[in-house]
Formats: structure tokens, C-alpha cells, sequence
């Protein structure tokens, strides 16, 4: 497994600003993603964060709305930008780690309320 | 595209009473996976099955993975209040990376103590 750190924990935002999410990994991981989760709901996987280079986004999701870096192999971002009120969810960042056959271990979750 | 349904979606019972959730895939899956989120937390990561048939038992949780590899079964003896939470199954997203993972919509249990 592997120990995940992601900040902040919460926040409530204006609408029209942007939020930074971090995702801290204490080792070395395969691949790093972004999801959203809507109260209630299921994960929405926005996005695959690679490692020096662009991220993949899925259906739905643009680069936009939702930047991703991964400068190295532990670390990414998620940012939120010109938030709106239908952007409050739960963002979550999920790591699989080498030899895990895809298993992903998720970080505490950003829990995100735009006013 | 790909689908992962699982019913129920939710699911109340009393303590000690025993807990059934399903997962069905519309494609077949090299592997299925099932998570647990409990309440204001994050989905925690349960077992993995592969093999097609294949029964993992976890204390009083008993995992079972379809002759055709497209269903799955969790199945919880005698449920505690510890128990309470949302469980997802997820599988192998199609078409793409072998590391992307489709969703199921999950089925909330809540324990009556």
C-alpha cells in the first residue's frame, strides 16, 4: 500500500475562484488519479495524472476546468478553476502502486463547498 | 461503453443479520475488486478476485467471482454496527489502461444496533 496525503481536507469557496488540491505520496507510485464524488454518489474518474506530460482527461472533463500536474512520480495536483456551485463534491486522489495489479489506495478526499 | 451495476443500492438491516450485495458487469472482467467507504470517509480498498469461480472469505465476509467473470457477489455473515458503510465493486475500465478502474454505484448499509 502506500501513504497518501491530500490538502486540504475542506474548503468553501467563492464562486469564480480556483482551488488547488495536493496529493503527497510516500513512495514512488505507477499512476496517480483524480476522481470526483458527488455526496451520495459514486467516484467519477476526471482524470490519469502523468508523470511529465499532459494529463489524460476523461469524457466530460477538460484541462480548463480541471489542470492536473505530476512533476514527478509522488506528487500532483488538481485544480478546481472558476469554481461554480455545481462544482461541491468530494475530490479524491488515488494512487496504484508498483506490483499492485491496479488495486488503488485513495487519498482523505478535499471536501469542496462553492457558495 | 462499459457498465458495473450493483444492487441493491441500499440496504438496512439489524444487527446480526446477514448482508448481500451484487455486482454485474456488461463486459467480461480480467479482475474485479471491491471496495468500503464508511460514512465521511474515503473508499478503502477490500480484495481483489481474478480467477474465474473464485470464493476469498475475510473474517465474516465471503467474496465470490462469477463462472463467466462478469458478476460478483460480497456477502457479509452477521453484520455489526462496524459494518456500516458503502461498497463498491469496481473492474478494469474498458478500452484504454489496464489501470483505470470502472465504478460500480455502490449499496449503502446501515446496521440497526
Amino acid at each position: 500500500s502506500a501513504v497518501i496525503s491530500q490538502k486540504p481536507s475542506r474548503d468553501i469557496c467563492q464562486r469564480g475562484t480556483s482551488l488547488t488540491i495536493q496529493c503527497q505520496v510516500d513512495s514512488q507510485v505507477t499512476m496517480m488519479f483524480w476522481y470526483r464524488q458527488q455526496p451520495g454518489q459514486s467516484l467519477t474518474l476526471i482524470a490519469t495524472a502523468n508523470q511529465g506530460s499532459e494529463a489524460t482527461y476523461e469524457s466530460g472533463f477538460v484541462i480548463d476546468k480541471f489542470p492536473i500536474s505530476r512533476p514527478n512520480l509522488t506528487f500532483s495536483t488538481l485544480t478546481v478553476s472558476n469554481m461554480s456551485p455545481e462544482d461541491s463534491s468530494i475530490y479524491l486522489c488515488s494512487v496504484v502502486t508498483s506490483g499492485a495489479k491496479n488495486i488503488q489506495y485513495f487519498g482523505a478526499g478535499t471536501r469542496l463547498s462553492v457558495l | 461503453g462499459q457498465q458495473v451495476m450493483q444492487i441493491p443500492q441500499y440496504q438496512h438491516v439489524q444487527e446480526g443479520e446477514d448482508f448481500t450485495t451484487y455486482c454485474n458487469s456488461s463486459t467480461t472482467l480480467s479482475n474485479i475488486q471491491w471496495y468500503k467507504q464508511r460514512p465521511g470517509g474515503h473508499p478503502v480498498f477490500l480484495i481483489q478476485l481474478v480467477k474465474s469461480g473464485e470464493v476469498k472469505k475475510q473474517k465474516r465476509l465471503t467474496f465470490q467471482f462469477g463462472e463467466a467473470k462478469k458478476n460478483s457477489s460480497l456477502h457479509i455473515t452477521a453484520t455489526q454496527t462496524t459494518d456500516v458503510g458503502t461498497y463498491f465493486c469496481a473492474g478494469p475500465a474498458s478500452g484504454g489502461s489496464n489501470y483505470k478502474l470502472t465504478f460500480g454505484k455502490g449499496t449503502l448499509l446501515t446496521v440497526n444496533p
